[in-house]
């Protein structure tokens, strides 16, 4: 199956920063997704995103399809950015299909 | 608000219970997911159903049984689980199970086994 490696895999900021997350997978996919789980366990979606870029305010994601990585910009960090950062992705090939394959995830620390 | 309604929130059972897990999704998908995820760790893909029909069980023991009673929901019987068990239960949704959209997660239920 794919195989998903996500960097740093701990960051901790002060309020007002700014970071990049990143995402390397092993093979092509059809599916990349980002997702913030919150302390309550709650995967929340912010980008969908198999191929080039997208912004949603102070979020904004690059996917490079032909290199095989992601990357998740977070700018002017805020306290409520804290939690884990997951990035998954899926193909429609093989034995992987139907299948969403996370990596580890960074745990994100934003302090006032 | 999450278009994937899980309950219960919290469960905690022995055993020797039976209970179940209940989720629910209005977004006309026609796939659904259980994950299980434990402490500081990704989730884990458990059962894919496509069209209410079981399509992938990752070698899941028997003391889990899922069920799709139709396009809407979406359930997970629990019976003689051990404490290892414990862990956050993840239900998700899609437009079908080609990985060629997002995927929809509920807000989860965390199981403890006494």
């Amino acid at each position: 199956g794919i195989q998903v490696e996500q960097s740093p895999p701990d960051l901790i900021l002060q309020e007002g920063a700014n970071s990049t997350l990143r995402c390397n997978f092993s093979d092509s996919v059809n599916n990349l997704q980002w997702f913030h789980q919150n302390p309550w366990g709650q995967l929340i979606n912010l980008f969908y995103i198999p191929s080039g870029t997208k912004q949603n305010g102070r979020l904004s994601a690059t996917t490079v399809a032909t290199e095989r990585y992601s990357l998740l910009y977070i700018s002017s960090s805020q306290t409520t950015d804290s939690g884990v950062y997951f990035c998954a992705v899926g193909n429609a090939g093989g034995t992987s299909y139907g299948k969403l394959t996370f990596g580890q995830g960074t745990i994100l620390t934003v302090h006032p | 608000d999450t278009e994937v309604t899980q309950t219960p929130k919290h469960l905690v059972m022995g055993m020797t219970n039976k209970k179940s897990l209940k989720c629910e999704q209005h977004m006309g998908h026609r796939a659904m997911y259980w994950y299980k995820q434990k402490a500081k760790k990704p989730p884990e893909l458990m059962f894919v159903y496509s069209y209410e029909k079981l399509s992938i069980n990752e070698s899941v023991p028997s003391r889990f049984s899922p069920e799709c009673p139709n396009s809407s929901l979406l359930n997970l019987h629990l019976h003689a689980l051990q404490p290892e068990d414990s862990a956050l239960y993840l239900c998700a949704s899609s437009q079908d199970r080609s990985m060629a959209g997002e995927l929809f997660f509920g807000e989860g239920s965390r199981l403890t086994v006494l």
